[in-house]
């Protein structure tokens, strides 16, 4: 089946520094991919929304400029969360859609502290 | 964004049980229903997923209920175990060509042995 694959599964981070999740389509080609950001004992809620060589679209509230995203092949996507403050901790949980799939497989998620 | 109710938030079975998580959703034009199980501290995974074309679907103890004219659609689990302890999160999609989902806002189950 579908496997999506994230990195890292947790990461600590100083307040100010940013850091990079990544997100891998194993074994199919993820023409689009989608960022949650997931807060304990609740939902998931998307974030944005990557196309493989465009730009992402962001959902309300989600500043682009903090959260970027790159979806440079049909592989590979990543999360970069600039300049962290300790209320970016959460779950981040990457998704790998495809036509063909239509599982949303999703990663194992991240989770950031920043401390 | 789509909403989806998922009903209810927390549900508490004993081991051979019957566990039903319901939800309801919104008017849409797609055709694909999923169900999620997440464990704590993992991505979700697909459980079992329904198009609106059969009112039923079942895999092994895990069986989707569909009511399109009610825009419902149920997650039961059959002879419920320990290790089904998760939370469920129902799903249905939005956004055009996209495919986003919208979830509820989850079940934690515990299932009691």
């Amino acid at each position: 089946g579908a496997v999506v694959s994230q990195h890292p599964s947790w990461v600590i981070c100083k307040s100010g520094t940013s850091v990079k999740i990544e997100c891998r389509s194993l074994d199919f080609q993820a023409t689009t991919m989608f960022w949650y950001r997931q807060f304990p004992k609740q939902s998931l809620m998307l974030m944005a929304t990557s196309n493989e060589g465009s730009k992402a679209t962001y959902e309300q509230g989600v500043e682009k400029d903090k959260f970027l995203i790159n979806h440079a092949s049909l592989t590979l996507s990543t999360l970069t969360v600039t300049s962290a403050h300790p209320e970016d901790s959460s779950f981040y949980i990457c998704s790998a859609g495809d036509r063909a799939v239509r599982g949303y497989t999703f990663g194992s998620g991240t989770r950031l502290t920043v401390v | 964004q789509q909403q989806v109710k998922q009903s209810p938030q927390s549900l508490i079975v004993q081991k051979g049980g019957i566990s039903i998580i319901n939800c309801a959703y919104e008017n849409t034009a797609f055709d694909y229903f999923p169900w999620y199980q997440q464990f704590p501290g993992k991505g979700p995974a697909l459980l079992i997923a329904i198009r609106p074309d059969v009112s039923e679907k079942k895999e092994g103890r895990f069986t989707i209920s569909f009511n399109k004219s009610a825009k419902q659609f149920s997650l039961h689990i059959m002879d419920s175990q320990p290790g089904d302890s998760a939370t469920y999160f129902c799903a249905a999609p939005w956004g055009g060509s996209n495919y986003k989902l919208t979830f509820g806002k989850g079940t934690l189950l515990t299932v009691n042995p």
